[in-house]
């Protein structure tokens, strides 16, 4: 799987605490992305890193953060969850623009 | 956000058959497309992608045709296998960003 490993897997958590969950990979890959997939909706861009403390917003970043202190993680925080925050999470790495991604196995997020 | 989108959310074909796959896209300036696979329970996997400069594209199996002239993209599968069932998903990537974008995808079920 490209060396990508997300953790955890599986999480259930409550409404109003944070959480964040990690992207880890080893292949020295530029770009890191955080997606979002829901029924209906396909994936949806949360926040992507363009190098070490290089961070953009996507197209649903509201109520994420990220952060990327070292080339080969980068970590989504779910500053207060909420029940729409429920949703299966895919990281994604890319070595260059116009390249493809490879993406993580998913974190499944269960708010209550 | 940009985009894209694809024309059937669900598709069923005949063991053996080829399946046609499309999906349309908005931004002319996109200059890299991405077709992926998911399987139920895995992070998407890549399958071809084509710049802009080409017209089509053959892998195993598979080919990739890109009319940019009506901003269409199609994913064709020879000789469908109960294997190919799954979620296909188009992406693009805009020659001035760093994102890539998805659509809603469609899933292909294989009868055997």
């Amino acid at each position: 799987d490209a060396g990508i490993t997300q953790s955890p897997r599986h999480k259930v958590t409550e409404t109003g605490t944070p959480v964040t969950l990690r992207c880890h990979q080893t292949e020295n890959h530029r770009y890191m992305y955080w997606y979002r997939q829901d029924p209906g909706h396909g994936l949806r861009l949360i926040h992507y890193s363009y190098g070490v403390k290089d961070t953009d917003k996507g197209e649903v970043s509201d109520g994420y953060s990220v952060s990327r202190s070292k080339t080969e993680d980068f970590l989504l925080t779910l500053e207060s969850a909420t029940s729409s925050q429920t949703s299966v999470y895919f990281c994604a790495i890319r070595d260059g623009l116009n390249t493809e991604a490879f993406f993580g196995q998913g974190t499944r997020l269960t708010v209550v | 956000g940009e985009s894209v989108g694809l024309h059937l959310p669900t598709l069923s074909v005949q063991e053996g058959d080829n399946s046609i796959i499309n999906c349309a896209y908005s931004n002319s300036a996109s200059d890299y497309f991405i077709w992926y696979k998911q399987e139920s329970g895995k992070g998407p996997q890549f399958i071809i992608d084509i710049r802009s400069n080409m017209d089509k594209r053959q892998g195993q199996r598979v080919t990739v045709l890109l009319n940019k002239t009506v901003k269409h993209l199609s994913l064709q599968i020879a000789a469908t296998q109960p294997g190919d069932s799954a979620v296909y998903f188009c992406a693009e990537n805009p020659v001035t960003g760093n994102q890539f974008y998805f659509g809603t995808g469609t899933s292909l079920t294989v009868i055997p």
